[in-house]
């Protein structure tokens, strides 16, 4: 079946540090959605691209859907302790949007 | 606008006991999904509901678990005769349309049920 795949599966970085997270997934994905989970919460949806090579910002995050649409990335410059979770990319399984295959995510931590 | 509830937030349950768990999708939103996340480990698919109807339980063991959404009241997963690995995080989505037209699932906090 479909995987998808994260790394690194932890990231620790000092405050102001940049940090990335990667995404692959095995078959080709209609879409990709980024979450964002703090500790002992839950996932909060940050964003979706749809088309090959798009590329999104939301103020110091940048998102990227590679050119083959079988993988991603998220960029954060200048890390806040805000920043500090876990995020996930999760990409439609079977052919239908609700049922998301989600990798393990990479857990963030931030030293102020 | 309240969000996804979901209650209760934390269950304890001995092995063998019934843990039902219970959400109420953000209004009007008719589309409730179930997922279960293990320690450590990313969010698994279970179920997808629509008012009365099951579309898609595909993800769903298929002994000991059910889930159902009534015409009144809020969607129900039920887990029967819980075993030490049932054990998890589960969380309840909706959306107001089927999920992928505006590519947002907005999650519940979850429920963290704990099989002694």
């Amino acid at each position: 079946g479909q995987q998808v795949m994260q790394i690194p599966q932890y990231q620790h970085v000092q405050e102001g540090e940049d940090f990335t997270t990667y995404c692959n997934s095995s078959t080709t994905l209609s879409n990709i959605q980024w979450y964002k989970q703090r500790p002992g919460g839950h996932p909060v949806f940050l964003i979706q691209l749809v088309k090959s090579g798009e590329v999104k910002k939301q103020k110091r995050l940048t998102f990227q859907f590679g050119e083959a649409k079988k993988n991603s990335s998220l960029h954060i410059t200048a890390t806040q302790t805000t920043d500090v979770g876990t995020y996930f990319c999760a990409g439609p399984s079977g052919g239908s949007n609700y049922k998301l295959t989600f990798g393990k995510g990479t857990l963030l931590t931030v030293n102020p | 606008n309240a969000g996804v509830m979901q209650n209760p937030r934390h269950l304890v349950r001995r092995r063998g006991q019934e843990a039902r768990l219970r959400c109420s999708p953000m209004k009007g939103h008719s589309h409730v999904y179930w997922y279960r996340q293990l320690p450590e480990e990313g969010l698994k698919f279970m179920v997808y509901l629509q008012k009365e109807n099951i579309i898609d339980e595909s993800g769903m063991p298929k002994e000991r678990f059910s889930a159902e959404f009534p015409k009144e009241g809020p969607s129900i997963l039920r887990i029967q005769q819980v075993v030490r690995g049932d054990s998890a995080a589960y969380f309840c989505a909706s959306s107001p349309t089927l999920a992928g037209a505006t590519g947002e699932l907005f999650f519940g906090e979850g429920s963290r049920l704990t099989v002694l």
